[in-house]
């Protein structure tokens, strides 16, 4: 699977959205973006996923530019509930493939 | 079950005693991961099951660490022999696949393992 970058840590104000950045310029074209999060002591939370077209969903919206090395994810209003860890990870979507986890961005969201 | 279940939630053991950690999977979920999570790292992928394939063990740490999966529904991971580095959160998720596609993977809460 390809390797992602992601800044250590963001902050973002309450209201406001947050845009998390990645980076995976070594993307292959069978390769899909996945963002997980994961909140203090809880287990990981499956959030987006995409391949090439924009995504939205109730949490949150994924931008893959359209050479597809980088994308966001976008918390359109945050909340201090959305205070976690955030991984984006990239991999073929087949069955023989596990996700592959790396540092995560950490938000942290101020009143 | 509405999610993945781990139990115990909560094991404390002695050093060089064997430990049983449990996964029940969602209903259906033909994958199963194991994963680890040391204090403040990131997820380490211990082990992982696809339907009645071999399973993915290129992730466990030592010979003392094993997994089975019976009936391709419920898991154990047993460390044997445990020493204080096993010292972790142990998560286990499942998810679903079919005609080569699958769902997102969904977390249980895990087993938070202290040996001391």
């Amino acid at each position: 699977d390809a390797k992602t970058t992601q800044p250590t840590s963001m902050d973002c104000a309450e209201g406001r959205a947050a845009n998390l950045p990645c980076n995976h310029s070594t993307i292959s074209g069978n390769e899909y973006v996945y963002w997980y999060r994961q909140i203090h002591s809880q287990g990981p939370q499956y959030i987006i996923h995409g391949l090439k077209n924009n995504e939205t969903n109730e949490m949150a919206s994924l931008i893959i530019t359209e050479d597809r090395k980088s994308s966001t994810l976008i918390l359109p209003h945050a909340t201090l509930r959305d205070t976690a860890v955030y991984y984006c990870i990239v991999r073929v979507n087949n069955a023989g493939n596990m996700l592959t986890f790396g540092g995560g961005t950490r938000l942290m969201v101020k009143p | 079950g509405a999610g993945v279940s781990q139990s115990p939630s909560n094991k404390v053991t002695e050093k060089g005693k064997d430990v049983e950690l449990r996964c029940d999977p969602i209903s259906g979920h033909t994958a199963l991961y194991w994963y680890r999570q040391s204090l403040g790292q990131g997820l380490e992928f211990l082990i992982y099951f696809q339907g009645n394939s071999a399973p993915d063990k290129s992730g466990l740490p030592s010979d003392r660490f094993s997994a089975e999966r019976t009936g391709g529904s419920v898991s154990t991971l047993t460390i044997q022999r445990t020493q204080q580095e096993d010292s972790a959160v142990y998560l286990c998720a499942s998810s679903y696949w079919t005609g080569g596609l699958g769902t997102e993977a969904f977390f249980g809460q895990g087993t938070r393992l202290t040996v001391v």
